[in-house]
Formats: C-alpha cells, sequence, structure tokens
C-alpha cells in the first residue's frame, strides 16, 4: 500500500523558515518524479515544485522560485520542501504527490497523495 | 503558458442524476489530463487519467472523455458521495490544475 507522510508544517512568521517532509513507503521511490501541492484557505489546488526521481532535476511555479528547494534522499524513501523568506501568502496546507516531472521532462499526474500539512506564515 | 478553464464554477443537481464537468485548456494538452476529486478536509483523489483512464478502485459511473483542448468528466448517476470539488490537471511538459467545479446537491 503506498503511503505518504508528510511532517514539518505549523506557525512561523513572515521572513522565517521551514521545512517539509514527506516520508514514502509502498513503491520504489527512487523510480518516480515526485511533488508539491498547496492549498491557501477556501483556494484551488496549485501545483509549486517537482523533483524527478534521481533528483537530478528540479522544477518550480514562479510563486516560490529562489524561495523554496525541494530536495529527496532515496536512500531514506523521502522528500522535502524547504521553505525560505515566507510570506503570507504562502499560508496553505501543502500535500506531497506522487508523480511529477523527470529528468527528461516528461510529467505525469499524481497518483497518491499525502495528508496534507498546514503551514501558517503569520506575526 | 498553458491555462485550464473549468466550467461551470458551480454545479447543483440531485443525488440520481447525470454531471457533466468541462475543462478546457487555451492550447493542446493532447490525452495528458487528468481529474481528481476532492471533498472537505481531505487529501485529492485521482479519479482519472489519460484523459478517459479510470483509476484503481473509481467506480465506472465516473467516465473521462476529450483529447486536445476539450475535456470532460462526467458521473453517470450521482451518489451522494459524489458531492464535492472536481478538478482537472494537466501535464503536457508542465504541470497544472484548473480552477475546479464544485458539484452540490
Amino acid at each position: 500500500e503506498v503511503q505518504l507522510l508528510e511532517s514539518g508544517g505549523g506557525l512561523v512568521q513572515p521572513g522565517g523558515s521551514l521545512r517539509l517532509s514527506c516520508a514514502a513507503s509502498g513503491f520504489t521511490f527512487s523510480s518516480y518524479a515526485m511533488s508539491w501541492v498547496r492549498q491557501a484557505p477556501g483556494e484551488g489546488l496549485e501545483w509549486v515544485s517537482a523533483i524527478s526521481g534521481s533528483g537530478f532535476r528540479t522544477y518550480y511555479a514562479d510563486s516560490v522560485k529562489g524561495r523554496f528547494t525541494v530536495s529527496r534522499d532515496n536512500s531514506k524513501n523521502t522528500l522535502y520542501f524547504q521553505m525560505n523568506s515566507l510570506r503570507a501568502e504562502d499560508t496553505a496546507v501543502y500535500y506531497c504527490a506522487k508523480g511529477g516531472c523527470g529528468y527528461d521532462g516528461v510529467c505525469s499526474h499524481f497518483d497518491y497523495w499525502g495528508q496534507g500539512n498546514l503551514v501558517t506564515v503569520s506575526s | 503558458e498553458i491555462v485550464l478553464t473549468q466550467s461551470p464554477g458551480t454545479l447543483s443537481l440531485s443525488p440520481g442524476e447525470r454531471a457533466t464537468l468541462s475543462c478546457r485548456a487555451s492550447q493542446s494538452v493532447s490525452s495528458y489530463l487528468a481529474w481528481y476529486q476532492q471533498n472537505p478536509g481531505q487529501a485529492p483523489r485521482l479519479l482519472i487519467s489519460g484523459a478517459s483512464t479510470r483509476a484503481a478502485g473509481i467506480p465506472d459511473r465516473f467516465s473521462g472523455s476529450g483529447s486536445g483542448t476539450d475535456f470532460t468528466l462526467t458521473i453517470s448517476r450521482l451518489e451522494p458521495e459524489d458531492f464535492a470539488v472536481y478538478y482537472c490537471q494537466q501535464y503536457s511538459g508542465s504541470l497544472l490544475f484548473g480552477q475546479g467545479t464544485k458539484l452540490e446537491i
């Protein structure tokens, strides 16, 4: 059974940093691209970042480029999202999802999702 | 940049009725189109990928059709648990969601 278990969310002040983690199980983690998708309160889904299975290629939405960094440790089956220079508009539930874009730029749908982790940016 | 437009924004129907949700892309995405269902407080769930392939465990009352720029999600006979928000997503060289359609009773 595929499971994606997120951790690391919480309350942070504007300009602060936070790191999200997503522990994966039930599939060959290193074989799949992974993504982060967020959802602001009362809003729709926004894809924000993806990483290839090898970790050698990363992708970002313009809204987070230069501030957020996606990475993965395939030996630990874990996906990470380092969020710096946080703004109020980054307040959202952040989901990790299996799928995204690979090293060759070929993209896929998201077939499994974590439970979501709330990040609140407020003073 | 591709833009996905879902219509209607809200669809009001009753259990047993047929629902037709639309997703239009500003340029062709071939068949690289997925549909998701999201209930309040829950993560999205994949319904359809490749425009028309149901995901594992999805009831056959859900069907997807279309290619290129125009796509449709049809729910043939609405069950009470189908009232939720539905999102389309394109993955033709980039990743993008539509704004969603709320299906309400």
